[in-house]
């Protein structure tokens, strides 16, 4: 298997676009998950799906955010519009069981 | 609250060296705990996990970690120290009566490990 597939890797945009970043999980995995990785706060869970359904957006900053997993091998976060404080790598991850993890390789998103 | 510490921004060790990356945790009840590694430009990669029994466990890379209950840790540990080992390590947690399944991620700990 290839492992969880992210693209774009490198995203440059100007504030007030809208942004999609796309996941592939691994087949099989009926969990997936959204993170952003910043230096000021670290890993944070933004969402996370079950068998397609989200489960919990907690995480999700504001409404100009928002994830859909349209079926079992994609999905996508979406930020509409982006602001400059955005800027991140965000990952997906997908896991079959909820204990062990498997991150794609992430998308570094520059808002500028 | 639940959270984990990684009390250590960086650590610096010299090749042949054990290593220890230090995690402390603040759950209720036995938590679910694990390490991963993060390599340049990369995505976090597992590398072990503690359910029960044994406090030690031995993961990917010859690495190993001790789970402490009455100190409340899990420290991450390596014999002799590679200099491929040089990354970020992450300690996360998943507390036994969530049932959201969310795991709490450290800050991260950066490895540099000296030829």
């Amino acid at each position: 298997d290839a492992g969880v597939i992210q693209s774009p890797r490198h995203e440059v945009t100007e504030m007030g676009q809208e942004v999609t970043l796309r996941c592939k999980p691994i087949s099989g995995h009926d969990y997936l998950f959204w993170y952003r990785q910043t230096m000021m706060r670290g890993l944070e869970l933004l969402i996370y799906f079950n068998n397609n359904v989200p489960i919990d957006d907690s995480g999700m900053p504001e409404d100009r955010f928002s994830a859909k997993m349209p079926n079992a091998s994609f999905s996508t976060l979406k930020i509409q519009p982006s602001e400059p404080r955005d800027s991140a790598v965000y990952f997906c991850a997908s896991s079959p069981d909820m204990d062990i993890q498997y991150f794609g390789a992430g998308t570094r998103l520059s808002v500028l | 609250a639940q959270s984990v510490a990684q009390p250590e921004d960086q650590v610096n060790v010299a090749e042949g060296n054990p290593l220890t990356v230090k995690c402390t945790y603040s759950v209720s009840g036995n938590p679910y705990l694990f390490w991963y590694v993060q390599y340049p430009n990369r995505g976090l990669q597992f590398l072990l996990k503690y359910i029960t029994g044994d406090n030690l466990v031995k993961g990917s890379y010859g690495f190993e970690a001790e789970f402490n209950k009455s100190q409340t840790s899990f420290h991450l540990k390596k014999p002799s120290a590679l200099v491929s080992d040089s990354a970020l390590y992450f300690c996360a947690v998943r507390p036994p009566m969530d049932s959201s399944y969310k795991l709490i991620f450290g800050s991260g700990t950066r490895l540099l490990v000296r030829p």
